[in-house]
C-alpha cells in the first residue's frame, strides 16, 4: 500500500502569512493527489484536485503543486476562516485511496 | 445538486455488526462513471477509507477491514450501504459517505457510530 507522509501535523501563523504543508507519496503517484479542508464538526471539503487544479467556487489564495512523490499545498495570504484541519489524498493505487495524517492549523 | 446523507443507528453493541445507509438526492447514482465510498473518523483523528462500490456492484475495500466490510448499492432507491461486522470499540467514529470520482466530492454530513455494550 501507499503511504502518505503529511507535515507538518500542525502549524501556527499569522493572518497574512503564506503557509505551506507538504505531503509526501511512498512511490510515484503521478499527479493523483487531492488536497481537503475540514473545519470541526464538519465534512471534509475539497479543495484541490490532481495536485494543482483548484476545486470550483474555492478561493484563488489556496494552490497545490507537485507530481510523483512530492506535493505542496498552499495558502498565499493566510484568512481567519481557513483554520482547520487539512489532509492530503492519493487515488492513484488501490486497494485504498489513503489520507495523508492531517495538519492542524491554528491562528497565532 | 448531488446530496448525500448517512442514516443508521448511533449504537451498536460490541461483536454486533454496524449497518449504516447512505441516500443520494440530486441525482441518480446510476449517472456518471462514479464510485460511492465510505471513510470514517474517529473522535480527535485522521480519515480512514472503508471501501467502495460503482453500481454495477464492483468493490474495492481498505485490506485492514476487507474481512470485516460489505458495501452494497441499490439502484431503484438511491442508495448505497455499509455493514461493518464483528465491532469493537475500536469502530467508533463518525461515519461519512461520498461520491468518488477523481476525488471523493461531495461528502454527507457524517454520522456518530459509538460501540458500546
Amino acid at each position: 500500500d501507499i503511504q502518505m507522509t503529511q507535515s507538518p501535523s500542525s502549524l501556527s501563523a499569522s493572518v497574512g502569512d503564506r503557509v505551506t504543508i507538504t505531503c509526501q507519496a511512498s512511490q510515484d503517484i503521478s499527479n493523483y493527489l487531492n488536497w481537503y479542508q475540514q473545519k470541526p464538526g464538519k465534512a471534509p471539503k475539497l479543495l484541490i484536485y490532481d495536485a494543482s487544479n483548484l476545486e470550483t467556487g474555492v478561493p484563488s489564495r489556496f494552490s497545490g503543486s507537485g507530481s510523483g512523490t512530492d506535493f505542496t499545498f498552499t495558502i498565499s495570504s493566510l484568512q481567519p476562516e481557513d483554520i482547520a484541519t487539512y489532509y492530503c489524498q492519493q487515488y492513484d493505487n488501490l486497494p485504498q485511496y489513503t489520507f495523508g495524517q492531517g495538519t492542524k492549523l491554528e491562528i497565532k | 445538486q448531488v446530496q448525500l446523507q448517512e442514516s443508521g443507528p448511533g449504537l451498536v453493541k460490541p461483536s454486533q455488526t454496524l449497518s449504516l445507509t447512505c441516500t443520494v438526492s440530486g441525482g441518480s447514482i446510476s449517472s456518471g462513471s462514479y464510485y460511492w465510498s465510505w471513510i470514517r473518523q474517529p473522535a480527535g483523528k485522521g480519515l480512514e477509507w472503508i471501501g467502495r462500490i460503482y453500481t454495477s456492484g464492483s468493490t474495492n475495500y481498505n485490506p485492514s477491514l476487507k474481512s470485516r466490510v460489505t458495501i452494497s448499492v441499490d439502484t431503484s432507491k438511491n442508495q448505497f450501504s455499509l455493514k461493518l461486522s464483528s465491532v469493537t470499540a475500536a469502530d467508533t467514529a463518525v461515519y461519512y459517505c461520498a461520491r468518488d470520482g477523481r476525488a471523493s466530492d461531495p461528502w454527507g454530513q457524517g454520522t456518530l457510530v459509538t460501540v458500546s455494550s
